[in-house]
């Protein structure tokens, strides 16, 4: 069975600078995996940031970027602000089928 | 604007089937470039990718729950429909459903609510 791996939790500092990773058990996440990112607040369903690695959606904001680090997925968030405060899923696509990360609980603080 | 809606019954009891509906809403669901996912939430915990469905009818499923789900289309009705047999207290969860773009790249852009399920008896 396939896992998705990302860090359980992470603090950041307003206005700092935070890397979320994505890594899967197969073996080092390449573009081939179509790395989604997700972000979801308590109460609400998850919207979408980020998808086929590092493109961004229309709604997205210019602080959150995607990339590929170290063998993992990973998202950047640059000038971090309280309201990113949230959970954070990645995707990824193996051929027909998907697999979410566990989720990284960020805290801003 | 588009919408998506679960509805289906909040609670299940155990070893039976599970059945929910997606309707979409302003938009059709025949087109091509989309296909349309379920997902689940148990509370407390992480997302889960369910499976999905083109309009073709052509359907994948999430390897762990392939044997007891079935995802189904209803053009005529602009819904799509989720159905998890033999269920048990492990399926309890929010499901959601979603529509996913593919035209190129593809990414999820619409989310319905999502719908509490229990399963108790």
């Amino acid at each position: 069975q396939t896992v998705v791996t990302q860090e359980p939790s992470l603090t950041v500092s307003p206005g700092g600078t935070v890397t979320l990773t994505c890594a899967s058990s197969t073996g080092a996440v390449t573009s081939g995996y179509y790395t989604n990112w997700f972000q979801q607040k308590p109460g609400q369903a998850p919207r979408a940031l980020i998808y086929s690695t590092t493109n961004k959606h229309s709604w997205t904001p210019a602080r959150f970027s995607g990339s590929l680090l170290g063998g993992k997925a990973a998202l950047t968030l640059s000038g971090v602000q309280p309201e990113d405060e949230a959970e954070y899923y990645c995707l990824l696509y193996y051929g027909g089928a998907q697999v979410f990360g566990g989720g990284t609980k960020l805290t801003v603080l | 604007q588009v919408q998506l809606q679960e509805s289906g019954p909040g609670l299940v009891k155990p070893s039976q089937t599970l059945s929910l509906t997606c309707t979409v809403s302003g938009g059709s669901i025949s087109s091509g470039s989309y296909y349309w996912s379920w997902i689940r939430q148990p509370a407390g915990k992480g997302l889960e990718w369910i499976g999905r469905i083109y309009t073709s009818g052509s359907t994948n499923y999430n390897p762990s729950l392939k044997s007891r789900v079935t995802i189904s289309v209803d053009t005529s009705k602009n819904q799509f429909s989720l159905k998890l047999n033999s269920v048990t207290a492990a399926d309890t969860a929010v499901y959601y459903c979603a529509r996913v773009y593919c035209g190129g790249d593809c990414y999820y852009d619409y989310w319905g609510q999502g719908t509490l399920v229990t399963v108790s008896s």
